[in-house]
């Protein structure tokens, strides 16, 4: 059971224009959501997080929304840029309590076209 | 700021040999660490956890061991791969366990190819 989801696998954009990475999750114990870039034969990083307490968080280029509702968050970057270009994961945990246990996504390939 | 080291970054086994991946880390102490796994096409995967010394956990059933022999060492092994062991394996550290800021910190990854 698959209780974190991207539903696309990937997603083509043109510089200049906004990314956006779409995540669902099932289990409504998860508070706490995080981003993660990957690039080939790399580890992923961190990009940015939001606990279940906002909607909204920003950094930067990068802003993540969290509707708890429809269980449903997204990753908006703006401006993209070529070197965005890279797998995105999302993953979930209960904040506090995961321990490093996060239940990622099957992460969405990003193209950002100059 | 803490380090994870692992290697090889590539790895090419026939079915049947053994694996060992290693996994050591730098700038922190008695650190919780763990494997995870990318197969193709699929997300990260969480396959051992460790809070301490030879303390291990298992996420899944597999055809995997982990083991924790020094406190910033975490070696995953096999005695005989399969196909399906395949895949990019990556070492990890948790900051701020416990809190709800706590993220993962990844190593740069070891690409098993099991043929």
């Amino acid at each position: 059971d698959q209780q974190v989801k991207q539903n696309s696998p990937s997603l083509s954009v043109q510089e200049g224009r906004i990314s956006i990475l779409n995540c669902d999750y099932t289990n409504s114990m998860f508070d706490y959501f995080l981003w993660y870039k990957k690039y080939p034969a790399e580890g992923p990083t961190f990009l940015i997080s939001i606990s279940s307490i906002k909607d909204k968080n920003e950094d930067g280029r990068f802003t993540v929304f969290l509707n708890k509702s429809a269980k449903h968050l997204s990753l908006h970057i703006v401006p993209s840029q070529p070197g965005d270009s890279a797998v995105y994961f999302c993953a979930a945990g209960a904040g506090g309590t995961s321990y490093g246990k996060l239940t990622f996504g099957q992460g969405t390939i990003l193209t950002v076209h100059p | 700021s803490q380090t994870i080291h692992q290697w090889p970054a590539t790895l090419v086994q026939p079915v049947g040999s053994p694996l060992s991946l290693e996994c050591t880390v730098e700038g922190t102490s008695n650190p919780n660490l763990y494997w995870y796994r990318q197969a193709a096409g699929r997300g990260l995967q969480l396959l051992f956890y460790s809070i301490g010394i030879d303390q291990i956990s298992s996420e899944v059933p597999q055809n995997l061991s982990a083991s924790r022999p020094q406190d910033r060492q975490f070696i995953l092994s096999s005695k005989k791969l399969l196909l399906s062991d395949s895949g990019f394996y990556l070492c990890a550290l948790v900051t701020s366990p416990g809190f709800t800021n706590e993220k993962l910190f990844f190593g740069s990854g070891t690409q098993l190819s099991v043929l």
